[in-house]
């Protein structure tokens, strides 16, 4: 049972363009929502997140939109660069867990950005 | 460089041993979380201690076990190895309910 999913396994977009990776969950108890970058024979490194309770959160060229009565979220890149190329990682929590906060996390997209 | 730190990087061994992966988490966090990354697969948590204590599970087979210890380091035990558990494995660490920092995996080989 897959509860976080990563539908592109890819995308390639234009250096300066928007990059635009899309996350779907089914489970409604999860409350946070980050993304995680990995580059080949590293750890993820953490991103951006957000709590359930926002739509939208900001980080620079970073941007995560939560829309929860679709269960989506996206991560936008702009502009994009070719150093954002690498893995992206979407990840769930629950605080309701009562067990902890474990992470669920997707498949991933592999992002080129080609200069 | 998240501050978490794993050893070995590189693991080699055969199937039926043993392997001990170990963990440092980054300086201040409780917690300390377990990941297994197989070939072509997303991150499959396996295991969560806070502060010496198990607190969550995930799908960690029987023949794996962890602990953490006073000085927060952890330790993820493989025994009976099969081909099937050649992975890269990840600790991860945080504050309890903040974002979880990576280190640079453990990358094991059953041969």
């Amino acid at each position: 049972d897959q509860q976080v999913k990563q539908n592109s396994p890819s995308l390639s977009v234009q250096e300066g363009r928007i990059s635009i990776l899309n996350c779907d969950y089914t489970n409604s108890m999860f409350d946070y929502f980050l993304w995680y970058k990995k580059y080949p024979a590293e750890g993820p490194t953490f991103l951006i997140s957000i709590s359930s309770i926002k739509d939208k959160n900001e980080d620079g060229r970073f941007t995560v939109f939560l829309n929860k009565s679709a269960k989506h979220l996206s991560l936008h890149i702009v502009p994009s660069q070719p150093g954002d190329s690498a893995v992206y990682f979407c990840a769930a929590s629950a605080t309701r867990w009562a067990s902890g906060s474990r992470l669920t996390f997707g498949e991933g997209t592999q992002l080129t950005v080609n200069p | 460089d998240s501050g978490v730190t794993q050893t070995p990087k590189h693991l080699i061994t055969a199937t039926g041993q043993r392997v001990t992966l170990r963990c440092s988490p980054r300086s201040g966090d409780l917690s300390v979380y377990w990941y297994q990354q197989s070939l072509d697969q997303g991150l499959q948590f396996l295991i969560q201690y806070y502060n010496g204590e198990e607190r969550a599970k995930g799908n960690i087979l029987e023949r794996f076990s962890a602990q953490q210890f006073p000085d927060l380091h952890s330790e993820l035990n493989l025994s009976s190895l099969e081909l099937g558990d050649s992975a890269l494995y990840f600790c991860a660490s945080s504050v309890y309910r903040d974002e979880q920092f990576f280190g640079p995996g453990t990358r094991l080989t059953v041969l």
